[in-house]
């Protein structure tokens, strides 16, 4: 069963950082493009950034390029995010997920998130 | 970018009618992976429906999805107390997931 277990959040003055982890199992994560989603309180859910397989190719929303750093060990099967310069908008409960292809069909999988609170 | 378009705002109906949401991308979804999320307040999203069409594990039949290409519909066909509750899509055929801004179902 595939299993994503998302740690590190926790309160940050602005801007602070704070690192992200994400622990896989269940699943070949070397394998696997992953990803980040966040959602504010009260609001709607936002794609973060985006990771290959190998790490060749990382994406990220425009509002946290230049701040936030995705990464990954796949030896270790853990997903990153390291957010730097953080602001009070980048206060959400943050989720690793991605598209899982197990059975057959592929279909978006998620931890349970983490939660940023940046304030002073 | 794929940009999804939710519609409408807010639905107001009664215990069992029928409700009808819509999702229109910007271009196509890749490979019709469009996903259908029901969350209450204070909890995360429950995954209803995936690949536009399928449903997840445990979810009731009253919940369908259908479409393909640009323009997706969730449909709950006769809406049970506990279905009231934002919706939101999203789509994940390309590597930059994008969400819909939702759809609050009320009574």
């Amino acid at each position: 069963e595939v299993q994503l277990v998302e740690s590190g959040g926790g309160m940050v003055r602005p801007g602070g950082s704070l690192r992200l982890s994400c622990a896989a199992s269940g699943f070949t994560f070397s394998t696997y493009n992953m990803n980040w989603v966040r959602q504010a309180p009260g609001k709607g859910l936002e794609w973060v950034s985006h990771i290959s397989d190998s790490s060749s190719t990382k994406y990220y929303t425009d509002s946290v390029k230049g701040r936030f750093t995705i990464s990954r060990d796949n030896a270790k099967k853990s997903l990153y995010l390291q957010m730097n310069s953080l602001r009070g908008e980048d206060t959400a409960l943050y989720y690793c997920a991605m598209k899982d292809c197990s059975s057959g069909r592929c279909y978006p999988t998620w931890g349970q998130g983490t939660l940023v609170t940046v304030s002073s | 970018e794929i940009v999804l378009t939710q519609s409408p705002g807010t639905l107001s109906l009664s215990p069992g009618e029928r409700a009808t949401l819509s999702c229109r991308a910007s271009q196509s979804v890749g490979s019709n992976y469009l996903a259908w999320y029901q969350q209450k307040s204070g909890q995360a999203p429950r995954l209803l429906i995936h690949g536009a069409s399928y449903r997840a594990t445990g979810i009731p039949d009253r919940f369908s999805g259908s479409g393909s290409g640009t323009d997706f519909t969730l449909t709950i066909s006769r809406l049970e107390p506990e279905d009231f509750a934002v919706y939101f899509c999203q789509q994940y055929g390309s590597s930059l997931w994008t969400f819909g801004q939702g759809t609050k179902v009320e009574i």
